[in-house]
């Protein structure tokens, strides 16, 4: 099985801290995600990487940047925490192989952050 | 923005019940992912649909999608608590294996026993 490991279940820092969100794959999966969710709003990308070194904006990227120097870990930093970030933060990877129906997200467990 | 209007946002229900999970868009997708997330995890793949029309059971879960591949439905019958969980269903846009995904607001489900 798939697993997908976030450092932290549970964050609390101080606004205009800088923080570092791990996760790490372990099944060689090209593609990684960071996703934030929020009751009433399902999940929303943040940022995404389809291999090593390289990463592209989601739909919310701003107060966020993304690290991928390794296959297997992508980090999410955020460079100055505010409040309205407070939310629960959300991993997943997957394999790009053959058509979308044979490659779904693979998540991990999610770590949820209260900026104060 | 594409949306993919999810409904009901919430649902409480007696153990035995039935109920039906809609998913709606104006767009066509490729296919259509229906998660399950319970409390302190991630959501977990339940099922793909992929052709229009096609329905896929699993177990008492009859998912749907519909013919113009724009719309899709989970219906639980006889709920168990053990169904108690955050549904949420996602639409895959492009069809090559770097597809995106949007998501829809997601259907708390509570089954009382």
């Amino acid at each position: 099985d798939v697993k997908v490991t976030q450092s932290s279940r549970y964050l609390v820092k101080r606004t205009g801290e800088k923080v570092f969100l791990e996760c790490v794959q372990d099944m060689d999966h090209e593609n990684m995600f960071w996703y934030r969710q929020d009751p009433g709003l399902g999940l929303r990308l943040i940022y995404f990487s389809y291999d090593v070194k390289m990463k592209e904006k989601g739909d919310i990227p701003e107060g966020y940047s993304v690290s991928r120097e390794k296959k297997e870990r992508f980090s999410l930093i955020l460079e100055s925490a505010s409040t309205n970030q407070t939310s629960m933060y959300l991993c997943a990877s997957r394999n790009p192989v053959g058509a979308p129906y044979n490659s779904p997200l693979h998540f991990g467990n999610g770590t949820r952050l209260t900026v104060t | 923005t594409q949306l993919l209007e999810q409904s009901p946002q919430f649902l409480s229900i007696q153990e035995g019940e039935n109920l039906t999970v809609y998913c709606n868009s104006s767009s066509v997708f490729s296919s259509l992912q229906w998660y399950r997330q319970e409390p302190g995890e991630g959501p977990v793949l339940l099922v793909t649909v992929v052709t229009g029309g096609e329905v896929k059971k699993l177990k008492r879960l009859t998912f749907q999608f519909g013919d113009a591949r724009k719309d899709s439905s989970l219906h639980i019958t006889a709920a168990q608590p053990g169904d108690t969980g955050l549904y949420l269903c996602a639409g895959a846009r492009g069809v090559d294996s770097n597809y995106q995904l949007i998501w829809g607001a997601g259907t708390k489900l509570i089954i009382k026993p």
